[in-house]
């Protein structure tokens, strides 16, 4: 089975508007880290936002949150405002392994922002 | 400000040429990555080192082969290249533990295997 998932290959949004980008994640851990990146044309990898496994509170951070639901194992990140700029490659990752910090990634989303 | 450095950014080469991908970091990271993405697709793990003097294999190792010079370079050996392995390559360290810090990527090379 997948570790992650990442059920949309493409997803559109009118700018100005909000979107939520789906992430389910496999993992018998207790301890847990998620991320997501964002992979514009130009080929960069961006961190966006991070939740830990034991964090009461979704993250934010500016125009992006996560909304973390730890019983379904699923970690959607939701871009408000979309601009034009957010138009790019997301990809959600999980970190398992505490020593190595090695991360697993999902095959990602592809957005486009409409004007 | 360099963060994370990969050498070079692009390269072709022919089936059964060998060549080394370079990475280096100055962040002061103990563990250090190299990912494949294909056309498409996500990051696969090929090696990875926790910290200076250990290696392990990823998701994709087949076909490759890594040193971890020192603490700051991380280097990845093909020593005959397929055309299954055109690909981009990216290098990435972190701390270690379980904590917000995010991996840091370098910019990628793009290599192409004819």
């Amino acid at each position: 089975a997948q570790k992650i998932t990442q059920t949309q290959p493409g997803m559109f949004v009118q700018e100005k508007e909000a979107v939520t980008l789906d992430c389910t994640y496999d993992t018998s851990d207790q301890s847990y880290g998620l991320f997501w990146y964002k992979q514009p044309s130009s080929g960069e990898m961006i961190f966006l936002i991070y939740q830990g496994s034991y964090d009461e509170q979704n993250a934010t951070e500016g125009r992006y949150s996560l909304n973390f639901q730890k019983a379904r194992k699923s970690a959607n990140l939701v871009i408000s405002a979309s601009q034009l700029g957010d138009s790019a490659m997301y990809f959600c990752a999980m970190r398992e392994d505490l020593d190595a910090g090695k991360s697993t990634f999902g095959d990602g989303t592809t957005l486009t922002v409409k004007p | 400000n360099a963060g994370v450095t990969q050498t070079p950014k692009f390269q072709v080469l022919k089936t059964g040429q060998s060549m080394t991908l370079q990475c280096a970091q100055d962040m002061n990271h103990n563990s250090m990555y190299w990912y494949r993405q294909d056309p498409g697709m996500g990051l696969r793990l090929i090696y990875y080192s926790a910290s200076e003097g250990t290696t392990d294999k990823g998701e994709v190792p087949n076909g490759y082969n890594v040193s971890r010079l020192n603490k700051r370079e991380f280097s990845l050996r093909l020593e005959s290249a397929a055309p299954s392995q055109t690909s981009v390559y990216f290098c990435a360290s972190s701390r270690q533990g379980l904590d917000d810090q995010p991996q840091h990527f370098g910019d990628g090379t793009r290599l192409s295997i004819l």
